[in-house]
Parts: C-alpha cells; sequence; structure tokens
C-alpha cells in the first residue's frame, strides 16, 4: 500500500515555467513533510521540507503548498532553470519513519 | 563537516551470496535509516538503527540485518541474495529528540546482483 501518492510521473516545461509537483496522504498522523532532489546516481537531496501547522513555505524558487483538510500537498518551482532536471520525490513522516512517493522525473527545456 | 558517506560505491555479487554496506552518519547524527530504492521507484525504509538497536523495521524479510556500532556508524546485511534485490541501497541519518526530523541522505550503494 502506497502511503503517498505522487503526481505527476513526468513533467516537461520550458525554461522559466513553473512546474507542480502534488502528492496525496492518507495518514493523518504524518507530522513532517519533505521533498528530495535526486539526480541520477546520487542520493536524495532535502530540498525543503514544511509541517501542517502552516499552509505555504518559501526557500528560494521552491515552494510548498500544504492542504491539511485535503491531506494533499505540493512543490512548486519558479523560474525552472535546465540544471532543475532531476527527479523529486515528496515524503512524509511520522517520528523518524519517512514515507516516500514513486517520484517524477522533471526536464526543464532550454 | 562531512555528510553521509557510504561504502563500497558499487558492488556485484551473484545469486545465493552474502553482502555487507557500510554508513557513516553527519557528524552529531545518532539514528541511521536504510533505504532500498529500485529503478525507477522512491526509496524504500528497510530499518531504523538508534542505540545500537533496531528500532523500526519496513516490510522486508530477515535475509535484511543491520548493526549500529557505538560510534553510530552502522552496517547492511543481506544473506541469500536475489536478483530482485539489485537496487541503489541508501543510507540517511538523523536526530533523535531533535529540533527536526530532517534525514540527510548518503551517494548510496549501488549493488547489482547476477
Amino acid at each position: 500500500q502506497q502511503q503517498v501518492k505522487q503526481s505527476p510521473q513526468s513533467l516537461i516545461v520550458q525554461k522559466g515555467g513553473i512546474p507542480i509537483i502534488n502528492c496525496a496522504y492518507e495518514n493523518t498522523a504524518f507530522d513532517y513533510f519533505p521533498w528530495y532532489q535526486q539526480f541520477p546516481g546520487k542520493g536524495p537531496a532535502l530540498l525543503i521540507a514544511i509541517r501542517p501547522d502552516v499552509s505555504e513555505k518559501k526557500e528560494g524558487r521552491f515552494t510548498i503548498s500544504f492542504n491539511k483538510s485535503a491531506k494533499q500537498f505540493s512543490l512548486h518551482i519558479m523560474d525552472s532553470q535546465p540544471g532543475d532536471s532531476a527527479t523529486y520525490f515528496c515524503a512524509a513522516s511520522t517520528g523518524n519513519q519517512f514515507y516516500f512517493g514513486t517520484g517524477t522525473s522533471l526536464t526543464v527545456i532550454p | 563537516d562531512a555528510g553521509v558517506t557510504q561504502s563500497p560505491t558499487h558492488l556485484i555479487k551473484t545469486r545465493g551470496q552474502q553482502v555487507t554496506l557500510r554508513c557513516s552518519p553527519k557528524s552529531g547524527h545518532d539514528t541511521v535509516s536504510w533505504y532500498q530504492q529500485a529503478l525507477g521507484q522512491g526509496p524504500q525504509f528497510i530499518f531504523q538503527y538508534y542505540e545500537e538497536e533496531e528500532r523500526q523495521r519496513g516490510n522486508f524479510p530477515d535475509r535484511f540485518s543491520g548493526h549500529q556500532f557505538p560510534n553510530y556508524s552502522s552496517e547492511l546485511n543481506v544473506n541469500a541474495l536475489l536478483l530482485g534485490d539489485s537496487a541503489l541501497y541508501l543510507c540517511a541519518s538523523s536526530i533523535t529528540w531533535g529540533v527536526t526530523d530532517t534525514q540527510y541522505f548518503g551517494p548510496g550503494t549501488r549493488l547489482t546482483v547476477l
């Protein structure tokens, strides 16, 4: 059973566009929602994270929107660049156990 | 400050063999989690070690076992390797009872089972 559902599976945008990646969860005990970026052959790197007591968090060009009632959260990448081309994973945790989405492969075309 | 380190980088084994993967956590971190990431998939939680004990375990068979040492480093052992064990094995470190739940990942060990 997939604890965190992520969509879309892949995404192609033009440079400067705003890709949006969505995740949904069921377990209301989750209290920490990070996003990770992974390049081929590398481990996931933390991008940004949010707790359910806030509805939005911005760090640089990355924004998380969080809808607690809908049990959904999303990642927005402003002014996307070719260097942002990577796989993005959402995750949710309760305590120290993390559950990951299936990933979104993002391609930013120059 | 070194981040999470893992060794070896790559490993090739044959079915039925046993393998040991190693992880050193980020400085100041006391908790180590292991994940298996199949190609094109998200990381799947194997287990977590804290205070040299297995604290939580995901849906993985007993062929997967681990250990945490007093210096917080950790090993993942897989016995009786199957073709399906081929994957990227990721170690993540964190701080139990810390301000944040953030897990920091190492670069992974790519295991190929032939």
